[in-house]
């Protein structure tokens, strides 16, 4: 089946560390997204991309960093200048004229 | 800049119950506009989807209505049950369609068996 694939389920990251989590599509579609949920929340735009090897930046983005090198992937890196990291994170994919497809979501936390 | 609003916050129904959850936005300039629902840690599962230039949408017991120019959205769910027990998420996209969603902080719904 098509669809999008988040990994790992769950992170940690120790103080000063870069972390990265995987995005995967096999909907052919060319745009891709990162959000961000804090509990009670709704979701918060980090980074989009529209066509590969290009990408925005969306309303927080500081402390992260992205790459398109592929049209099926779209990893999001969690640096150390991020000090607020522990959040939920869902990425999306959207093919036009449809419904935006997200993902399971990464779950990550601080040591 | 788009604000999305959804009312009420949280929702406690007995089973059986016909309900409306509501969304508002504040520009009306806007590509389409989606329902989501989120079961407890998990990502979001696309209910309707609705095109600027549509007024409503139907599927099984859910209706979503839009009306562009006054910025509202209402979620209309028939005979509720336990299974429909969620938050539910109203997003917008605006612009040229391809910029991401703005989304409302949700209805976090209860159905009571």
């Amino acid at each position: 089946d098509g669809g999008i694939t988040q990994s790992p389920k769950y992170l940690f990251r120790k103080e000063g560390q870069n972390v990265t989590l995987s995005c995967e599509q096999n909907l052919n579609h060319d745009a891709m997204y990162w959000y961000r949920q804090d509990p009670g929340q709704g979701l918060r735009l980090i980074y989009y991309s529209q066509i590969v090897n290009d990408f925005q930046k969306g309303d927080i983005a500081e402390g992260y960093s992205v790459s398109r090198e592929k049209k099926e992937s779209f990893p999001l890196t969690v640096t150390s200048a991020q000090k607020n990291p522990t959040a939920f994170y869902l990425c999306a994919s959207w093919g036009g004229g449809q419904p935006q497809h997200f993902g399971d979501g990464t779950r990550l936390s601080i040591l | 800049k788009q604000e999305v609003t959804q009312i009420p916050a949280a929702l406690s129904v007995p089973e059986g119950e016909n309900l409306v959850l509501n969304c508002s936005f504040t520009d009306s300039a806007i590509y389409n506009l989606q329902w989501f629902r989120q079961d407890p840690g998990k990502g979001l599962t696309s209910l309707l989807l609705i095109q600027s230039s549509q007024r409503e949408q139907t599927s099984g017991r859910l209706n979503a209505s839009l009306d562009k120019s006054s910025g509202r959205s209402t979620l209309y769910i028939a005979a509720s049950q336990p299974g429909d027990s969620a938050t539910y998420l109203c997003a917008v996209h605006s612009g040229g369609g391809a910029d991401g969603l703005t989304f409302g902080k949700g209805t976090h719904l209860i159905i009571q068996p």
